[in-house]
């Protein structure tokens, strides 16, 4: 079975543009939730999302937003892009609805974007 | 803010030794501590504790839980050089919110 897949491995955009990433959730897996990785930094909770409804957020700015589509893939969109926006993005999905700090979740190889 | 806490930063060893990750945590909120593996990229899952003083184990590796003390540890018996990778300890909050660890770097030496 497919694990978590994320696309693209690798992109490079400069300051100020917009960038979508996007995520396959494993077969049957209808919850995502998305994580920004800083180099030598724990992953940090950015969004997550539940039969199309965002049931949580992190600390990050409105710049950072994301969708479910129905068939319980998901995107990640950031608006004008900052230097320090430069990091790899998990993505990881889980079965069910319930919280992400009630059931272990799975995760992509991730999107690694720099900044220039 | 939560907070969660883990030591050490790095660590080196011999193929064989065994080793202890130390995690510490806020308390706010709590729901459970988890400890996943980060090789290259995708952190894969190990141990999700919820309750204090019950050990769970998982051929060489074994984690517990003290919600007295706010720590956990996870042990690491007869080491190899697959188990090099970073250990990341996850601090389960509200039901929608994790918060991770800078993690902990572990090389195993043949």
């Amino acid at each position: 079975d497919a694990g978590v897949t994320q696309s693209p491995t690798h992109l490079i955009k400069t300051r100020g543009q917009h960038v979508t990433l996007r995520c396959s959730p494993i077969s049957g897996h209808k919850s995502v939730s998305w994580y920004q990785q800083v180099l030598g930094q724990g992953p940090q909770f950015i969004f997550q999302y539940y039969e199309k409804e965002e049931r949580g957020r992190g600390n990050f700015p409105d710049r950072f937003s994301a969708r479910q589509f129905p068939n319980y893939s998901s995107e990640l969109n950031v608006n004008a892009l900052l230097l320090g926006d430069s990091a790899l993005y998990l993505c990881a999905s889980s079965p069910t609805g319930q919280g992400i700090s009630n059931q272990p979740q799975h995760f992509g190889d991730g999107t690694r974007l720099s900044i220039l | 803010e939560d907070k969660v806490v883990q030591s050490p930063l790095s660590l080196v060893v011999h193929e064989g030794d065994t080793v202890t990750l130390n995690c510490s945590y806020e308390v706010t909120n709590f729901r459970s501590l988890l400890w996943y593996k980060q090789e290259k990229k995708a952190p894969t899952f190990l141990f999700m504790l919820t309750s204090s003083g019950i050990e769970k184990k998982s051929g060489r590796l074994s984690s517990i839980l003290d919600k007295k003390e706010l720590f956990s540890i996870l042990n690491i018996t007869a080491t190899q050089t697959g188990d090099s990778a970073i250990y990341l300890c996850v601090r389960g909050g509200s039901n929608y919110k994790l918060t991770f660890g800078k993690g902990t770097l572990l090389t195993v030496n043949p």
